[in-house]
């Protein structure tokens, strides 16, 4: 149990459609963090929130909408999306304190778009 | 600017073979180092880490050493297990940054019995 868990785990939809992916944490941290896991390709981190302010914004394209109502929750809102947008979407989160950023990770949703 | 370089994978060994897997990073300021293992179907969990120069991360029998002179964080285990084929991620993060994990691009271990 890494005390972050993603929802839903597996999601297909179509390019047209607008979905919303939820990440919650269970550690008391006050960061949290979206990032894109593609076949071959580094991480890709696509945003940071800090006590619910976003501090990064990782030139994500706007078809991506992020939403954090608090420190627990985190959401990413789809739509119309392409098909290069298919991955892996991991979620994060961590206590951040001076330098020492130890992230925890939830288990991803696998995204399809046709 | 900040960046992990990691060997290619991937990497193929017997079971209770010797395993290095090398970590080079580059950083302004002083960073913390961090290898995360990734198993077939799960997201990232954090193996070891070590948070300045001469410090031993040591976890499941995987062992890093953070060497300032070399920029280096070689992930080592004397006897690799089957159960251990994953991906691995070296990573660091930099004091005064905004909790930016850089991640060096993944390497696939795969151990055959």
């Amino acid at each position: 149990e890494t005390g972050v868990t993603q929802t839903p785990r597996h999601l297909v939809m179509g390019m047209t459609n607008k979905k919303s992916l939820k990440c919650e944490q269970h550690l008391g941290h006050n960061a949290m963090y979206w990032y894109k896991q593609s076949a071959k390709k580094p991480l890709e981190l696509m945003f940071v929130y800090n006590f619910k302010e976003q501090t990064e914004n990782n030139s994500v394209p706007s078809r991506f909408s992020p939403e954090c109502p608090n420190s627990s929750h985190l959401f990413l809102h789809l739509h119309t999306l392409q098909p290069e947008d298919s991955a892996l979407y991991l979620c994060a989160s961590s206590h951040l304190r001076g330098g020492y950023n130890e992230q925890f990770f939830g288990p991803g949703t696998r995204l399809t778009v046709l | 600017g900040n960046s992990v370089t990691q060997m290619e994978g991937p990497v193929t060994l017997s079971e209770e073979a010797f395993l290095t897997i090398n970590c080079t990073y580059t950083a302004t300021g002083y960073p913390s180092l961090f290898w995360y293992v990734q198993y077939p179907g799960e997201g990232l969990q954090l193996l070891l880490k070590a948070t300045k120069a001469d410090d031993k991360g040591s976890n499941k029998g995987f062992e890093a050493t953070y060497r300032k002179e070399t920029t280096s964080f070689h992930l080592e285990k004397g006897s690799v297990q089957v159960s251990d084929s994953a991906v691995y991620f070296c990573a660091l993060t930099v004091s005064g940054n905004t909790g930016k994990l850089i991640f060096g691009q993944g390497t696939t271990l795969q151990v055959k019995p």
